[in-house]
């Protein structure tokens, strides 16, 4: 069964420092997309990265990059100097081409970033 | 990036009314739609897939009858919460996808519905 799993409940960084949130996934397709989205307290999903399954290089999008470990299973979230308005809630999804492309979430991390 | 839009963002209504909350691509034909619930503090429930001209695929435990999604045209999901309870009360999600599937799936604002 296809499964999104995300450990850390709540995390905590000080403002400028980088911060890993983890994500693992479980999956027996081999094709597959893994995604990141931040929700701030007003509910909107903002996109921050995407990863395919055949993508050999890790994600990078300005400064946050995805650490895509395969064998693993795993797609962690790095945001490199961390900035008050990180403080959200970050989930973890991944998609399903065969089952129509519907995306699955894991449970979120909630980021605080400290002054 | 492409837009998806929401309405109503908010709405209060009594027990036992039907809600009916629209998802709509402003500027692209989304073939697909996807409807999703969530609770306060959890994540994102995906509750039904919507295409074009066919029948929703609801997700296991999901009502089918209760939930009634539309999917009419290119740019327009509907749903609708039958005989809404109090239990019904979350934030309900729309995305959209563009056909391009090696990218980002939008979302819609959210609707915060309420049920007294």
């Amino acid at each position: 069964a296809q499964k999104i799993t995300q450990t850390q409940p709540g995390m905590f960084v000080q403002e400028k420092e980088a911060v890993t949130l983890d994500c693992t996934y479980d999956t027996s397709d081999p094709s597959y997309g893994l995604f990141w989205y931040k929700q701030p307290s007003s509910g909107e999903m903002i996109f921050l990265i995407y990863q395919g399954s055949y993508d050999q290089q890790n994600a990078t999008e300005g400064r946050y990059s995805l650490n895509f470990q395969k064998a693993r299973k795993s797609a962690n979230l790095v945001i490199s100097a961390s900035q008050l308005g990180d403080s959200a809630m970050y989930f973890c999804a991944m998609r399903l081409y065969n089952q129509g492309g519907k995306l699955i979430f894991g449970q979120g991390t909630e980021l605080s970033v400290k002054p | 990036g492409a837009v998806v839009s929401q309405h109503p963002s908010r709405v209060i209504c009594k027990s036992g009314t039907s809600v009916k909350i629209e998802c709509r691509s402003l500027d692209f034909q989304a073939t697909t739609m996807f409807w999703y619930r969530q609770f306060p503090k959890q994540s994102l429930m995906l509750m039904a897939t919507s295409n074009e001209g066919s029948k929703a695929t609801y997700e296991q435990g999901v009502e089918k009858d209760k939930f009634l999604i539309n999917h009419a045209s290119l740019t327009l999901s509907t749903l609708t919460v039958t005989s809404a309870h109090p239990e019904d009360s979350s934030f309900y999600i729309c995305s959209a996808n563009n056909g391009e599937w090696d990218n980002e799936q939008f979302f819609g604002p959210g609707t915060r519905l309420t049920v007294l």
